[in-house]
């Protein structure tokens, strides 16, 4: 049982090129989300999908793009790169329903240059 | 305002002592969760325990409990015995509104760096 799996789990992009982060998991879990981790500032949300085909924003949405075409997958697309982007990205899952915490993935340390 | 708020940046327990790390949390919902999650510095993100806002009894999961006021809005966790692999980042969350109404994710403190010496 995988898990979340995030890949990759290291990537170096150049200002203005944009790319996708994966995240895959196998539990069968309605809920997903992004979270971004900076320095000093915990984990702040980004994007949240509640099931397929339903997503929306978090507290630090601008940049990114999300969809959720079915329940294991949710990419985060950063669309055009920036140094404010630079983060460690988590991917989490969770149940529906009370009483259920987020299983993380094991994160993305994206560096902008 | 914050509504996930650690006060400690940072703590220094000795082994085998107690250690209580604080959080205090804002929100206006009848019905939200409390999570407390361990992060090594190996990076990955551990769940420790949980506390359902209309749970009578305070969460307990082996040397992990939650001491929870629900007037005062404190979810304080409480390390028993402390041990050498407890040293790492620690951080309060909170999950508010109903699942299944929409909103979802998790709200985070800033956390609290544990530090246990021999």
């Amino acid at each position: 049982n995988a898990g979340v799996t995030q890949t990759p789990k290291f990537q170096v992009l150049k200002t203005g090129q944009s790319m996708t982060l994966q995240c895959a998991q196998d539990m069968n879990h309605e809920y997903m989300s992004w979270y971004r981790q900076d320095p000093g500032m915990g984990l702040r949300l980004i994007h949240y999908s509640v099931g397929a085909g339903i997503t929306d924003q978090g507290e630090v949405p601008n940049g990114y793009n999300v969809s959720r075409s079915t329940t294991e997958d949710f990419p985060l697309r950063l669309l055009s790169a920036a140094p404010s982007q630079t983060s460690v990205y988590f991917c989490a899952s969770s149940p529906q329903g009370r009483g259920y915490g987020y299983t993380f993935g094991s994160g993305t340390r994206l560096t902008v240059v | 305002a914050q509504k996930i708020t650690q006060t400690q940046p940072g703590m220094f327990v000795q082994e085998k002592e107690a250690v209580t790390l604080d959080c205090t949390y804002d929100t206006s919902d009848q019905s939200y969760g409390l999570f407390w999650y361990k992060q090594p510095s190996s990076g990955e993100m551990i769940f420790l325990i949980y506390q359902g806002s209309y749970d009578e009894q305070n969460a307990t999961e082996g040397r992990y409990s939650l001491n929870f006021q629900k007037a005062r809005k404190s979810a304080n966790l409480v390390i028993s015995a402390s041990q050498l692999g407890d040293s790492a980042m620690y951080f309060c969350a909170m999950r508010e509104g109903h699942p299944g109404g929409g909103a979802d994710g998790l709200t985070f403190g800033k956390g609290t760096h544990l530090i246990i010496q021999p």
